[in-house]
């Protein structure tokens, strides 16, 4: 399967600041990327599909103002969560379309917002 | 919509056979996910149907009746480090839903 990494794998951070979180594809050169968030408990949500090279898709209910995705190469997407608040802390999860349409998911990112 | 359901939690003994359903209501279908996830990290891939039938694989077997909306996951000679989350997902057109999961404990 393809191997996906994230970066970085945990973060804290102060009410109102931005924060950015690489996903990497490095062994498999991936047009399409997801990015699901998982909170306590609960399964996976996917947030938005990123495309290289043009507009992310976003999923109902997830605004893209705030959760702003790039897929400037075939290897990284990022998803920077703008203006954090403490609702937004979670469990940040990307994965990798492979063989026979299997995700394959990066380490995850814990993003906690004081 | 999307509408996946799997037990919330199952217990069982080292060493003994674990049988974890998921139903499924989707507005397509074009494959059968089964993902196990530690507490604390992200989903591994473990299982993958399409077609009607069994797919064994090791001590792991994913079992697909895609006329019942069925599938099932099942774990044999089961091992202490099997305790985890069970993910249930189903491919539509373009993504995948996922269940809440089946929080498997595996007591010695």
């Amino acid at each position: 399967g393809a191997v996906v990494s994230q970066h970085p794998s945990r973060v804290i951070c102060k009410s109102g600041t931005s924060v950015k979180i690489e996903c990497r594809s490095l062994d498999f050169q991936a047009t399409t990327m997801f990015w699901y968030r998982q909170f306590p408990k609960q399964s996976l949500m996917l947030m938005a599909t990123s495309n290289e090279g043009s507009k992310a898709t976003y999923e109902q209910g997830v605004e893209k103002d705030k959760f702003l995705i790039n897929h400037a190469s075939l290897t990284l997407s990022t998803l920077t969560v703008t203006s954090a608040h403490p609702e937004d802390s979670s469990f940040y999860i990307c994965s990798v379309s492979g063989l026979q349409e299997t995700q394959y998911f990066g380490p995850g990112t814990r993003l906690l917002v004081l | 919509g999307q509408n996946i359901d799997q037990p919330t939690e199952m217990t069982a003994t080292e060493g003994a056979i674990v049988q974890i359903n998921c139903t499924y209501q989707t507005s397509g279908f074009n494959g059968l996910f089964w993902y196990q996830q530690h507490a604390g990290e992200a989903p591994t891939f473990l299982s993958y149907n399409v077609l009607d039938g069994l797919e064994e694989k090791g001590r792991f077997s994913s079992f697909l009746s895609r006329s019942k909306g069925y599938s099932y996951l099942l774990l044999k000679e089961l091992q202490m480090k099997d305790s985890a989350s069970y993910l249930c997902a189903v491919r539509d057109d373009y993504k995948l839903s996922f269940g809440a999961g089946t929080t498997v404990t595996v007591r010695a």
